[in-house]
């Protein structure tokens, strides 16, 4: 199975600042399609998670351009600009290139100061 | 709007069998595959597997191939989820998400398993 790495497993941010969540692939998520199959979702507490990033730096439908993904083929990141309130919450990073052994990493919890 | 809507909250015995449900909407229902994903209380997310709404199979993840089953009403734009001869190890929040990416979720149901 593809293990999924995160770091930090809990961050502390400044509202107005800027946050950065890592993940590293145990194994190269790009496809010979050209696409790099890495997915951000953020459970919000008490919630369902929701899809933030799709296929390493694509922008869910609604989701503010605050977020941004970006990555290789095994080391991914999650940025944060000008971090608020309603972004606090536990962040996943997941692979969804090995159908059907999807697999997630264990969560990044996002507090504020 | 798309949604979808899961049934409440269960709880349940060891070796009982329970079914779940997730009744989508807003959208047309064999357009997406429907994924199944547990969460252990205070854990993080662990995919299930999924179902094709097309032609109704099933596909599992490792730890989920024995006891788990995965079945549509699609007349009734509905995924089912079955756990068989229950643990306690199956005490969780299950969800349901809408096609490869997930990109929609269901609010959840919570699982207890206790004598």
């Amino acid at each position: 199975d593809i293990v999924m790495t995160q770091a930090p497993l809990s961050v502390s941010v400044t509202p107005g600042e800027s946050a950065s969540i890592s993940c590293r692939s145990s194994k190269s998520l790009l496809h010979s399609n050209g696409i790099t199959y890495v997915y951000w979702y953020l459970q919000k507490p008490g919630k369902s998670p929701q899809l933030l990033i799709y296929r390493m730096s694509n922008l869910a439908s609604g989701v503010p351009d605050r977020f941004s993904g970006s990555g290789s083929e095994t080391d991914f990141t999650l940025k944060i600009s000008r971090v608020e309130a309603e972004d606090v919450g536990i962040y996943y990073c997941g692979q969804l290139l090995e159908n059907p052994m999807y697999t997630f990493g264990a969560g990044t919890k996002l507090e504020l100061k | 709007q798309i949604q979808l809507v899961q049934s409440g909250p269960e709880l349940k015995k060891p070796g009982e069998s329970l079914k779940i449900s997730c009744k989508a909407s807003g959208y047309t229902f064999t357009d997406y595959a429907m994924q199944w994903v547990k969460q252990a209380p205070g854990k993080g997310l662990q995919y299930m597997g999924w179902i094709n709404t097309q032609t109704g199979k099933p596909t599992y993840a490792d730890d989920f191939k024995e006891r788990f089953v995965f079945s549509l009403e699609t007349s009734a734009s509905t995924a089912y989820l079955q756990i068989n001869n229950l643990k306690n190890e199956d005490t969780a929040t299950y969800f349901c998400a809408r096609g490869h990416t997930m990109a929609y979720w269901g609010q959840g149901v919570m699982v207890t398993v206790s004598s």
